[in-house]
């Protein structure tokens, strides 16, 4: 158990649709990451959080939207579905920002696994 | 840009035979290396990570990966696979993005491991 938590494992919706995924980062960590796995594009990272700000951004979608709350936790807004989006969301998070430092590494959650139909 | 290289795709050993997971990398600066390991409908679980210093990492469950800067590799190694290894494993490098930083992944490399 990596100490991120993650809901709803599962979420099955209609294309055109929104969902909301939320991630709780482990105790004390400041940046939360989100990641997408889908069979064609792999692992890809969408974005990074820390204390609250942006601070990193991948090939996120327009329909796609995060935020980082004062308590830390973070939520993935995914809009106007397509069938296309059905992949397994992981949010991760670290300490630190970036660097070699031991708090910098990136812990994973169990992800949640979007179906849009 | 900073990217990893998985030779193989699925790798396939018998108990107790050494496991040998490729991974190259591409980067103009130092990289930071991962690798993760992947078991079915669980998330990412960090096996062990290479920064700076000794070249040899030893990481959880009996893994180890050696970074050579000569020839561009981290390739991961179990001396005695076990059938509990089977698994996907990925290899990925830390890329700085102007105030943050990303995991670039590899492929994945999915073992099997065979009686």
């Amino acid at each position: 158990d990596s100490g991120v938590t993650q809901t709803p494992k599962h979420l099955i919706t209609a294309t055109g649709q929104r969902v909301t995924l939320r991630c709780s980062p482990r105790s004390g960590d400041l940046s939360v990451y989100w990641y997408q796995q889908s069979l064609d594009q792999g692992l890809q990272f969408l974005i990074q959080y820390y204390n609250g700000e942006e601070r990193a951004k991948g090939n996120i979608l327009e329909r796609f939207s995060a935020q980082q709350f004062p308590d830390l936790h973070s939520e993935l807004n995914l809009s106007s579905l397509e069938l296309g989006d059905s992949a397994l969301y992981f949010c991760a998070s670290s300490y630190g920002l970036a660097g070699p430092s031991s708090t910098d590494t990136q812990y994973f959650g169990p992800g949640t696994r979007l179906t849009v139909l | 840009a900073q990217s990893v290289t998985q030779l193989g795709s699925h790798v396939s050993v018998s108990e107790g035979a050494l496991v040998l997971l490729r991974c190259n990398y591409s980067s103009s600066v130092p990289p930071y290396l991962f690798w993760y390991v992947q078991y079915p409908n669980q998330g990412l679980q960090l096996l062990l990570k290479y920064t700076t210093g000794a070249t040899l990492v030893k990481g959880i469950n009996g893994f180890e990966a050696e970074f050579k800067k000569s020839e561009t590799s981290f390739h991961l190694t179990k001396p005695s696979a076990h059938m509990s290894d089977a698994a996907e494993y990925f290899c990925a490098v830390s890329q700085l993005m102007g105030g943050g930083n990303k995991l670039t992944f590899g492929t994945g490399t999915q073992l099997k491991v065979e009686l």
